[in-house]
């Protein structure tokens, strides 16, 4: 039930195409759900978050669509660009999770070809 | 400043020798994590401060052990470890432990240790 299932593992994509990548969970006390970037060689970096009240959240070309019911959120990279290619990471936290702990997705590398 | 940096920024060792990891934040975040990742896999939690006190060891062996001189430093001493724990150790903050918005963790580059 602390799990989070992150597909797909790899993703391909043309220059100016959409990137989607896709979590789900099962424990209903997670209550934040950030999205993290990792280059090769640096540590992951906080791309964006949402609340399970909000249906979706938009950063730019980064947006994140939850849904409570069906227990899934997922990240859209709008026109991709080869300079987002990275591994992302989904993760979940309890409200009441007093030690912080973050549960990480899998990861997802994604290449965008120019 | 919103940057969590650590030292060194690799570091080679042998399995008899003794070294630490540093890591130091300036944004007042009272929360301190360390991360243990391995290539191509998400981050492990390794061990939680809160307010200088440790407040998660995530069973990790004794041979990693932890201190937090102060709310902006935190190390990570080694000793005695095994090629298996070659990895990329990274540092986190965020203001607090309790859930919500308000505690994003922002991890460091990372220290990429190899053990021989």
């Amino acid at each position: 039930q602390q799990q989070v299932k992150q597909s797909p593992q790899s993703l391909i994509v043309q220059k100016g195409g959409i990137s989607i990548i896709n979590c789900a969970y099962e424990n209903t006390a997670f209550d934040y759900f950030p999205w993290y970037q990792q280059f090769p060689g640096k540590g992951p970096a906080l791309l964006i978050a949402i609340r399970p009240d909000v249906s979706e959240k938009k950063e730019g070309r980064f947006t994140i669509s939850f849904n409570k019911s069906a227990k899934q959120f997922s990240l859209h990279i709008m026109d991709s660009q080869p300079g987002d290619s990275a591994t992302y990471f989904c993760a979940a936290r309890a409200r009441y999770n007093q030690g912080g702990k973050l549960i990480f997705g899998q990861g997802t590398e994604l290449s965008v070809k120019p | 400043d919103t940057e969590v940096t650590q030292t060194p920024k690799h570091l080679v060792m042998g399995m008899t020798n003794k070294k630490s990891l540093k890591c130091e934040q300036h944004m007042g975040h009272r929360a301190m994590y360390w991360y243990k990742q391995k290539a191509k896999k998400p981050p492990e939690l390794m061990f939680v401060y809160s307010y200088e006190k440790l407040s998660i060891n995530e069973s990790v062996p004794s041979r990693f052990s932890p201190e937090c001189p102060n709310s902006s430093l935190l190390n990570l001493h080694l000793h005695a470890l095994q090629p298996e724990d070659s990895a990329l150790y990274l540092c986190a903050s965020s203001q607090g432990l309790a859930g919500g918005f308000y505690n994003e963790q922002f991890f460091g580059p990372g220290t990429r240790l190899t053990v021989l």
